[in-house]
């Protein structure tokens, strides 16, 4: 009974190739994340949907396509993969309801484009 | 653009030495400073700080924020192994977003 689970957790593919990373959430949150780690481990927030509504979106590849079908999953597409997406994608999850607070982070997926 | 900026960016001690992890931000609309400890796999929760100058405790982890001056420190005494992790801080805004702007981490090894 994870609280934010990520499918894949590792997730090996060939540049151009294209992937996506799922999220999901069962604390009932109105607010998901998806954060992308390098590899010198600084945190960047990519995405935020609030009860599937996009909120936050910032200077992104629009090869990355988040897609939230409701208020429980956030999922992640990455099209024409490059060697400089090769790092760990972290969802989140946050009780905006009662005013910003902590995230809940998902155990995250590490991306490796060959 | 907000900014986090985290010192030391690692540091080693031995166990039962004290360390102080020290956070400086700008962010605009600020409404919260949190700290997060990440071992191997994800963040996970230690404080949130919103008011300045009341310190918050949880065993021997401390943190104090300085609203007035911008910063944040994070104390740990008598360190154990289980305490290395890269320890992260976030400025919180204070939007219905509520976007974090996380600093670059601090890494902390603590040998026996």
């Amino acid at each position: 009974d994870t609280a934010v689970s990520q499918t894949p957790k590792y997730l090996v593919t060939q540049m151009g190739n294209d992937k996506s990373i799922k999220c999901e959430q069962n604390l009932g949150h109105d607010t998901m994340y998806w954060y992308k780690q390098d590899s010198k481990k600084f945190l960047k927030i990519m995405f935020s949907y609030n009860n599937k509504e996009l909120i936050i979106n910032e200077t992104v590849p629009n090869r990355f396509s988040p897609k939230s079908p409701d208020k429980a999953h956030l999922n992640l597409h990455i099209n024409s993969l490059e060697l400089g997406d090769s790092a760990v994608y972290f969802c989140a999850s946050s009780p905006l309801s009662v005013g910003p607070g902590e995230l809940f982070f998902g155990e995250g997926s590490r991306l490796t484009v060959l | 653009e907000d900014k986090v900026v985290q010192s030391p960016l690692s540091l080693v001690v031995h166990e039962g030495d004290t360390v102080t992890l020290n956070c400086s931000y700008e962010v605009t609309n600020f409404r919260s400073l949190l700290w997060y400890k990440q071992e191997k796999k994800a963040p996970t929760f230690l404080f949130m700080l919103t008011s300045s100058g009341i310190e918050k405790k949880s065993g021997r982890l401390s943190s104090i924020l300085d609203k007035k001056e911008l910063f944040s420190i994070l104390n740990i005494t008598a360190t154990q192994t289980g305490d290395s992790a890269v320890y992260l801080c976030a400025g919180l805004k204070n939007t219905n977003a509520g976007k974090s702007t996380f600093g670059d981490g601090t890494t902390l090894t603590v040998k026996p």
